[in-house]
């Protein structure tokens, strides 16, 4: 079960800025760091975003991550077409023990 | 660079088992956490279970606790998952990941199994 609530969907027209928010509670995003994770159609995820608001090398500065109290966004400025696919947060939570992934986000780019 | 390649899916009947694979290389496998984390078929991800870098502590979700083991083989740089007692909702692409910078930061590129009768 996702503890982490997405928005289904989102969009936006090529150059523009589209934010996806996650939220969460105090046992999960409220005391641990955010992740966000990319999943083109019919391929693995890939890690965008951890700590929060941090890019792993080879991510472009077209994406980023920020987190408030129980709450975290992803935005991605200047959309491009490639940026079509499923975005996911996840974070460790701490009275499951466990992971939890946000519900996906699909991004259309119209 | 990082690899990760899963094996052991397949077709089981409810109530049988199966021992997923996940064999590493190109970095050191004995310094990090491991991961499963599935995906039902047009669903979203689900964690499923980590083993700590030295296989001392484990954790699993709710619904695969007391049928799932993970564990490792560090000789071998392989991840496993034996799963026992399947469901038909245990239907689903497993992935094998890496645990790094609070999260997965590697993934293979998944085995599916498929749990029906």
């Amino acid at each position: 079960q996702s503890v982490l609530t997405q928005p289904p969907s989102a969009s936006g027209t090529p150059g523009q800025r589209v934010t996806i928010s996650c939220s969460g509670s105090s046992s999960n995003i409220g005391i641990n760091t955010v992740t966000w994770y990319r999943q083109l159609p019919g391929a693995a995820p890939k890690l965008l975003i951890h700590s929060n608001n941090q890019r792993p090398s080879g991510v472009p500065d077209r994406f980023s991550g920020s987190k408030s109290g129980t709450s975290a966004s992803l935005a991605i400025s200047g959309l491009q077409s490639e940026d079509e696919a499923d975005y996911y947060c996840a974070a460790w939570d701490d009275s499951l023990n466990g992971y939890v992934f946000g519900t996906g986000t699909t991004v259309t780019v119209l | 660079q990082v690899q990760l390649v899963e094996s052991g899916g397949g077709v089981v009947q409810p109530g049988g088992s199966l021992r997923l694979s996940c064999a590493a290389s190109s970095f050191t496998f004995t310094t990090y956490a491991m991961h499963w984390v599935r995906q039902a078929p047009g669903k979203g991800l689900q964690w499923v279970a980590i083993v700590s870098y030295d296989g001392t502590k484990k954790h699993y979700v709710d619904s695969v606790k007391g049928r799932f083991t993970i564990s490792r083989d560090d000789s071998k740089s392989t991840l496993f998952l034996q799963m026992n007692s399947l469901k038909p909702e245990d239907t689903a692409m497993y992935y094998c990941a890496r645990g790094n910078l609070g999260g997965f930061d590697s993934w293979g590129q998944g085995t599916l199994v498929t749990v029906s009768s």
